[in-house]
């Protein structure tokens, strides 16, 4: 069974751009949530999906949203970038809820803010 | 405040020899307690999951344990191919939905 995917892989943008990233969650799974990852703060939840609804959010600003799709497929966007926007983007799915439920990562994408 | 710590941040062990990471947690209610892998360049690759105090899981060399205030991850005579970062991961209860809150991780070496 296919794993995760995140397309695309690297990203160099510039202060002020906007960026869409995909995710194509495991087969059958439901649910995906969205991970923003630094050196300096680990590993943050930014919000999850279920049947194309928000579910769960992190403590993150509005320039950050997302969207599922009816295939389970989901985008995150971040508008006007910052220069502290540049991390690593992990997204995982999971057959139902994240709570309680075993989470499986994609490899991410890499975005460079300049 | 809601906190997730690890240590050691980074350790470096012989091929060979045993050693524990800790995570410690303060949280209320606790939903489950995540271990995970990552390598370089790859998104964490589920390891574990425990949800209450007393609970063991095993896999190869590894051997996960929680208690009602931290979690340790055994790894028992590791190999060169065990070297990762290692993150831990808390669910926790929060006004109708839950969070998840992620150590910083332990960066693991093991020498041949």
């Amino acid at each position: 069974k296919a794993g995760v995917t995140q397309t695309p892989r690297y990203l160099i943008k510039t202060r002020g751009q906007q960026v869409t990233l995909s995710c194509s969650p495991i087969s059958g799974h439901r649910s995906v949530s969205w991970y923003q990852q630094t050196p300096g703060q680990g590993l943050q939840f930014l919000f999850e999906y279920f049947s194309e609804t928000q579910r769960n959010k992190g403590n993150f600003p509005g320039r950050f949203s997302g969207r599922q799709f009816s295939n389970s497929r989901s985008e995150m966007n971040v508008s006007t970038l910052e220069l502290g926007d540049s991390a690593l983007y992990l997204c995982a799915s999971s057959l139902h809820l994240a709570v309680q439920e075993t989470q499986y990562f994609g490899p991410g994408t890499r975005l460079l803010v300049l | 405040e809601d906190q997730v710590t690890q240590s050691p941040e980074a350790l470096r062990l012989q091929e060979g020899e045993s050693s524990s990471l800790n995570c410690s947690y303060t949280v209320s209610g606790l939903r489950g307690l995540f271990w995970y892998r990552q390598d370089p360049g790859k998104g964490p690759e589920f390891l574990f999951t425990l949800y209450s105090a007393g609970e063991e899981k095993e896999k190869e060399r590894l051997k996960a344990t929680l208690t009602k205030k931290e979690s340790f991850l055994h790894i028992t005579a590791p190999k060169p191919e065990d070297s990762a970062t290692y993150l831990c991961a808390v669910q926790a209860d929060q006004a109708g939905t839950y969070k998840y809150i992620f150590g910083t991780g332990t960066r693991l070496k093991v020498l041949a």
